[in-house]
């Protein structure tokens, strides 16, 4: 499978712990975006990397979330000190230059519980 | 404000039946909107882009500025096109926002 990639798919954590999700876009993307989605309702934007550079965080995001991409390639979404309120869905998505801004390719998620 | 509705959260036909999701948006600005699907146990998945104006797997929409409307619709719905549907909203001064409604469950029934 050449799609983007995304591990762990779920994650059991207790409150307090931090979590570390991975996301591998597809080859050559050079745009790369965590969202994150909860039950019934659509994804909501977190932040957004064009090549190495983090270009834009949401400002619903709080310190205790971070996010690198070393190098342009995958991507690592980092959540300290969970609380139970971060029970989600988190979607990676990447995009390659040239195709529209809404024209994105998902990863499968990575759903966490927090206890 | 920017929004996307989609006032179903859950749409129920039978099969042959005719299909349409609703979708509403607020915006000022130039939209350019976006249909994606989610079946069960897969990634979201583009479906159509308004700019496009393409039909996909039977499915067309058409940007009504007018009303603020981008409905998707079906003439005849099939059963695997039972699916979550999302609307989407790409703001023009963005890079990488998009906003996004809540989804309507779509459910074909035999």
């Amino acid at each position: 499978d050449t799609g983007v990639s995304q591990n762990p798919r779920h994650k059991i954590t207790k409150r307090g712990q931090n979590v570390t999700f991975r996301c591998d876009p597809i080859s050559e993307h050079n745009r790369l975006y965590w969202y994150r989605q909860t039950l019934g309702q659509g994804p909501e934007f977190l932040t957004y990397f064009q090549n190495e550079a983090q270009l834009e965080k949401s400002r619903l995001l709080s310190d205790r979330f971070s996010a690198e991409r070393p190098k342009g390639s995958f991507s690592t979404l980092e959540i300290q000190r969970t609380e139970q309120g971060d029970s989600a869905m988190y979607l990676c998505a990447s995009r390659p230059l040239g195709l529209a801004k809404g024209e994105l390719f998902f990863g499968e998620g990575s759903r966490l519980t927090v206890l | 404000a920017q929004r996307v509705t989609q006032p179903e959260k859950l749409l129920s036909v039978f099969k042959g039946a005719p299909v349409e999701l609703k979708c509403n948006y607020s915006y000022s600005g130039s939209p350019e909107l976006f249909w994606y699907v989610q079946y069960s146990r897969q990634r979201l998945q583009l479906l159509l882009r308004h700019i496009s104006r393409e039909s996909i797997k039977g499915f067309t929409a058409d940007l009504n500025k007018g009303e603020t409307s981008f409905h998707l619709k079906k003439p005849f719905a099939q059963e695997e096109d039972s699916a979550m549907y999302y609307c989407a909203l790409s703001v023009g001064d963005s890079n990488y926002q998009l906003i996004w409604g809540a989804g309507t469950k779509l459910i074909i029934k035999p």
